[in-house]
């Protein structure tokens, strides 16, 4: 089984600072890591993915997030934020579990940026 | 740019009644998902449907859901008779591959928010 833990539900920062939010998973198996961001109103938006190679993915935005295998780990950071940012993300990841590669989701994680 | 649509945005319905989510996927697409949000909690899987037929299902969608592919364009979710817990939010997704390619990525409609009083 595997499971996303996104501990912060909101992340509060003002424009231009930097931000990461983060994710932890579990899984017994090797994984595919996803970044999705929802903004008002909108379905959820691919962000950034991690599937193999480079463990740092740059997306979307000016988004990168960097797969850590050891510390099971995979946060999102933006160097500066805009007020345009101001979304919900949502960690998600999958495995070959099965042969199916259904994302597990997190419960998300708030992202407010103040001018 | 195409994308997925769902209506209604918001539905708000008596327990016990019957409720239809509707979505339209992209249009090239094949693949069919549901996934519901419980407000505060995780988006759980509910559904996955390829070919007229459900391919993967969640231990959440039991006998009170249903999908189908009534024609070319729509894809619908049932709640035969509904209940408070069903109230959340329900996401529709489409993709051109399915769950089995790991890079099948999901493109996910807004969202219709379900409220059972």
């Amino acid at each position: 089984a595997q499971s996303v833990t996104q501990l912060d539900s909101q992340v509060p920062v003002f424009e231009e600072a930097p931000v990461e939010l983060r994710c932890n998973y579990s899984s017994s198996v090797s994984v595919y890591l996803f970044w999705y961001v929802q903004y008002p109103n909108q379905g959820l938006q691919l962000l950034l993915k991690y599937l193999s190679g480079s463990t740092l993915v740059k997306g979307i935005n000016g988004f990168e997030a960097e797969f850590n295998k050891s510390q099971t780990s995979f946060h999102l950071r933006k160097p500066s934020v805009h007020i345009s940012d101001t979304a919900e993300y949502f960690c998600a990841v999958s495995s070959a579990s099965g042969g199916s590669y259904i994302p597990t989701f997190g419960r998300g994680t708030s992202l407010i940026v103040h001018p | 740019e195409p994308e997925v649509t769902q209506t209604p945005s918001h539905q708000v319905t008596q327990m016990g009644q019957e409720v239809i989510l509707r979505c339209v996927p992209i249009s090239n697409h094949l693949y069919f998902y549901w996934y519901r949000q419980i407000l505060g909690q995780k988006v759980e899987f509910l559904v996955s449907f390829y070919n007229n037929e459900i391919s993967e299902k969640s231990e959440i969608f039991d006998d009170q859901f249903s999908v189908e592919r009534p024609d070319g364009s729509n894809f619908t979710l049932k709640i035969r008779s509904t209940k408070l817990e069903d109230s959340a939010m329900y996401f529709c997704a489409s993709s051109a591959s399915g769950t089995r390619a790991r890079d099948g990525e999901q493109f996910f409609g807004p969202g219709t928010r379900l409220t059972v009083l």
